[in-house]
């Protein structure tokens, strides 16, 4: 069974901080990672990752796979308060569903 | 542009009420989903449609009727609401045959079944 275990489960920082989010899966004929911010409401798309080892960047924000490990991690640096969220890792697989982690919290104190 | 749009926002129903959740999308996407988001377990796929007329159970179907209506539009069913459906519903849109696996989120629907 496809599965996707994403961890810490929530996670409390101060501001400047630096963090890093960690998903793992087990998946038949992995096709892509994803990762999604979400604040109040829907989740935005932050990431997708397909290669091993090739790393992502957009702002403060960075994500790379590891398809060796079957992993990923997220880093966010400088954390500030507007990172505050839910961050959610999914994998694609051959079925070409998108199958969700339980999410990590994150808290971003000033 | 509006992307991905769901009615309504929130809703109350008694025990064994019916009622359908609405969804439409303008990025013509050929797929879309319906999720369900409980307190620490991630989305979960409830049902999905991989183009227009077909439409395949997800993780958790059971007591939930789907239809997709045009390439625009997919709604949700609950035909007898439990209190085990209580949750937040997200309805998502994606380019499936593109191979670009992003899906866009529409803003979700609070249920609370009594």
């Amino acid at each position: 069974e496809d599965k996707v275990v994403q961890s810490p489960l929530s996670l409390v920082v101060h501001e400047g901080d630096t963090v890093t989010l960690n998903c793992s899966y087990e998946v038949t004929n992995f096709r892509s990672l994803l990762w999604y911010k979400q604040e109040k409401k829907a989740p935005t798309f932050l990431f997708m990752l397909t290669s091993s080892g090739i790393e992502k960047k957009s702002g403060r924000l960075s994500s790379i796979l590891d398809k060796k490990e079957l992993s990923s991690i997220l880093n966010i640096t400088a954390t500030q308060t507007g990172d505050s969220a839910i961050y959610l890792c999914a994998v694609v697989g051959n079925t070409g569903k998108l199958i969700f982690g339980q999410g990590t919290t994150l808290q971003v104190k000033p | 542009n509006a992307g991905v749009t769901q009615t309504p926002k929130f809703q109350v129903l008694k025990t064994g009420q019916s009622m359908t959740l609405q969804c439409a999308q303008d990025m013509n996407h050929n797929s879309m989903y319906w999720y369900r988001q409980d307190p620490g377990m991630g989305l979960r796929l409830i049902y999905y449609s991989a183009s227009e007329g077909t439409t395949d159970k997800g993780e958790v179907p059971n007591g939930y009727n789907v239809s997709r209506l045009n390439k625009r539009e997919f709604s949700l069913r609950l035909e007898s609401a439990a209190p085990s459906q209580t949750s937040v519903y997200f309805c998502a849109s994606s380019f499936w045959s593109r191979g670009a696996d992003t899906q866009y989120f529409g803003p979700g629907t609070r249920l609370t079944v009594l």
